[in-house]
């Protein structure tokens, strides 16, 4: 079946270490999104993708890094320099560019900073 | 910078009840989505929509792009339809979409 897997879907990281998280798509779509879930907000953008080898910083996108090698994959490395990085994290993607493309998510990634 | 309200946050109904929550936005947009996440994260797309209204099974999604304001409807509502509906609205050749903070729907049976 076509969609996006994300994993872990629980991870639990040290201080200091860096995190990657996976978000791989057989959609065949072009746009992908990353963003921050925390209790009581709405979602915020964190990198988007809109081709490969291209990608743009979001909102928030202080103590995170990603990579676009692939159409199908677009990791997120949570960096040792993101301050507060408990969240919940989703992947999205699209097959239109901009907002007027319906959004495929993921299950999430739960992180948590012991 | 678009702001994006939902009322209620919460919201308990009995099942068979008619449910409405509500969507503000502050600028003008392209899209309004509706998005719904169950219990476990994951979040689902229910209704992309720029005008007028969309129907999905027993969910009905309006806009009114002079009020700057988007309703979703849910008829004969059910307990499996118990989750955090999440709008989002934006603009223009932006990337990027605001997210409301949810509005929360308990069915009970």
């Amino acid at each position: 079946d076509g969609g996006i897997t994300q994993s872990p879907k629980y991870l639990f990281r040290k201080e200091g270490q860096n995190v990657t998280l996976s978000c791989e798509q057989n959609l065949n779509h072009d746009a992908m999104y990353w963003y921050r879930q925390d209790p009581g907000q709405g979602l915020r953008l964190i990198y988007y993708s809109q081709i490969v080898n291209d990608f743009q910083k979001g909102d928030i996108a202080e103590g995170y890094s990603v990579s676009r090698e692939k159409k199908e994959s677009f990791p997120l490395t949570v960096t040792s320099a993101q301050k507060n990085p408990t969240a919940f994290y989703l992947c999205a993607s699209s097959p239109a560019q901009g907002v007027t493309g319906e959004l495929f998510f993921g299950e999430g990634s739960r992180l948590t900073v012991l | 910078k678009n702001e994006v309200e939902q009322s209620p946050q919460n919201l308990t109904a009995q099942e068979g009840e008619f449910i409405t929550i509500n969507c503000s936005y502050s600028v003008g947009i392209s899209a309004l989505h509706w998005l719904q996440q169950h219990p476990g994260g994951g979040i689902v797309s229910l209704f992309m929509l720029s005008s007028g209204k969309k129907k999905h099974g027993r969910l009905i999604a309006t806009i009114n792009i002079q009020e700057k304001h988007s309703s979703l409807h849910i008829t004969a509502s059910h307990p499996r339809d118990s989750a955090v509906y999440i709008c989002a609205a934006g603009g223009g050749s932006n990337y990027k979409l605001t997210f409301g903070k949810g509005t929360l729907l308990t069915v009970n049976p």
